[in-house]
């Protein structure tokens, strides 16, 4: 069936560095994705998106690469900051489903100072 | 930018009861709505879209007698649990497009729903 996916649930790392966190999706009718984070008991937050027409677009500190052959999305956070330390979600939304948005499992991002 | 309010933020109930949690788009109008729901240290999980003036659509295995939608007006959706369960304990958020044409979702800040 449809789904989108996180290949690692928790991510630590050291602040400063640079993080990656991936996700794959198994819908190739999908035409555009997006990242979000998420905080403990709040809502999602809007990070950043791309079209299935692009392969990457950055941000401030964050770049997402899509590679649609492969079905495979990341997110790439510059710097790390203790701030970011969140649950990371891609989404992805199916061509012609009315803008629903389907939800990978998500990706812990811890950052240790 | 575009906002998207919930009511209540927190809300316990006795199981039996029902709970209706609201969903206010306050700057821009939102003829389509989302409704997800979260367990704990898991994903968001689409249960319905909530269509201003018409029936909610509802996703496989979200019971429609359960979980009531409606969506009278542009700026305002709701969800009813009915009947709430101990089960029926989770995360509520509700989301809309931030204006028309708009292609990403604006998130409310969720409803924690404990049922005892």
């Amino acid at each position: 069936g449809e789904s989108v996916g996180l290949h690692l649930p928790t991510l630590s790392v050291q602040e400063g560095d640079n993080s990656i966190i991936n996700c794959a999706y198994s819908n190739s009718a999908s035409d555009y994705f997006i990242w979000y984070k998420q905080e403990s008991g709040k809502g999602p937050q809007f990070i950043i998106d791309i079209r299935s027409n692009m392969d990457k677009r950055q941000g401030q500190r964050v770049t997402v690469l899509l590679n649609k052959t492969v079905k495979h999305l990341s997110l790439q956070i510059a710097a790390t900051q203790p701030g970011d330390s969140a649950v990371y979600f891609c989404a992805e939304t199916p061509g012609n489903q009315g803008g629903k948005l389907i939800f990978g499992q998500g990706t812990e991002l811890s950052v240790k100072p | 930018g575009a906002v998207v309010s919930q009511h209540p933020s927190r809300v316990i109930c006795k199981s039996g009861t029902s709970v209706k949690i609201e969903c206010r788009s306050l700057d821009f109008q939102a003829t389509t709505m989302f409704w997800y729901r979260q367990f704990p240290k898991k994903s968001l999980m689409l249960m319905a879209t909530s269509n201003e003036g018409s029936k909610a659509t509802y996703e496989q295995g979200v019971e429609k007698d359960k979980f009531l939608i409606n969506h009278a007006s542009l700026t305002l959706s709701t969800l009813t649990v009915t009947s709430a369960h101990p089960e029926d304990s989770s995360f509520y958020i509700c989301s809309a497009h931030a204006g028309a044409g708009a292609n990403v979702l604006t998130f409310g800040a969720g409803s924690r729903l404990t049922v005892l």
